[in-house]
């Protein structure tokens, strides 16, 4: 079955500093590849989304990812995280037969001034 | 431009009562529509989604009902509502795409709370 993993639970960093969020996903093919932000009792906001093409995505707020096929990861990173970016990150994958999501359990990221 | 709405935003009901939560979309035509529920600490869960009127599937067995009357219209109901349906319920929409996967766009969410 297809599954998606965000091993980091929570992450802790200060602000200015860079950040990297670890997404690894469980599927035979590769299929369309979604990062998501949820600020406290929001509902989620798309930062960015992998097709095809250039594995090297631009996203809003000054996020890319990256999809690498041979270790089926797509990290999320920033080069210097603002105080603003504190939420919860969820990584998402869509097998491409299916009209489906299927999300990681979430990444919380703090920021400290 | 498309928007997505849910209401009530935040929902407080004692355990045995119904429900009903609403969505709408605005902007679009045939959207593929979900639901979803996020308990606290966890992720999210595919509740229902619906690919036209009248038509819905269900994931997971559960105390929930979904209906969609109009094109754009999603309802989540409950007949007798449980503690364990407390949580964050989110709509999203998609570009209907005859089953091919597409970008999902979430709304802002209602807060239920069974006591």
């Amino acid at each position: 079955a297809q599954s998606v993993t965000q091993p980091d639970i929570h992450i802790t960093v200060s602000e200015g500093a860079s950040l990297e969020l670890r997404c690894n996903y469980s599927y035979g093919a590769t299929p369309y590849l979604f990062w998501y932000v949820q600020s406290p009792g929001q509902g989620l906001q798309l930062l960015l989304k992998y097709f095809s093409g250039d594995t090297l995505v631009q996203g809003i707020k000054g996020f890319e990812a990256e999809f690498k096929r041979s270790q089926s990861s797509f990290n999320l990173r920033k080069p210097s995280v603002h105080w603003s970016d504190a939420a919860e990150y969820f990584c998402a994958v869509a097998p491409r037969n299916t009209d489906k999501l299927i999300f990681g359990t979430g990444t919380r990221l703090q920021v400290f001034p | 431009s498309q928007t997505i709405h849910q209401w009530p935003a935040t929902l407080v009901q004692p355990v045995g009562s119904p429900l009903s939560l609403e969505c709408t979309v605005e902007g679009t035509s045939n959207p593929n529509l979900y639901w979803y529920r996020q308990a606290a600490g966890r992720g999210l869960q595919l509740l229902f989604y619906s690919v036209g009127i009248g038509q819905i599937s269900s994931e997971v067995p559960q105390n929930l009902s979904a209906s969609r009357p109009q094109d754009r219209q999603f309802i989540l109901s409950s007949k007798k509502l449980l503690l364990s349906d407390s949580g964050f319920y989110l709509c999203a929409w998609s570009v209907g795409n005859g089953g091919r996967s597409d970008t999902q766009y979430f709304g802002p969410g209602t807060r239920l709370t069974v006591l």
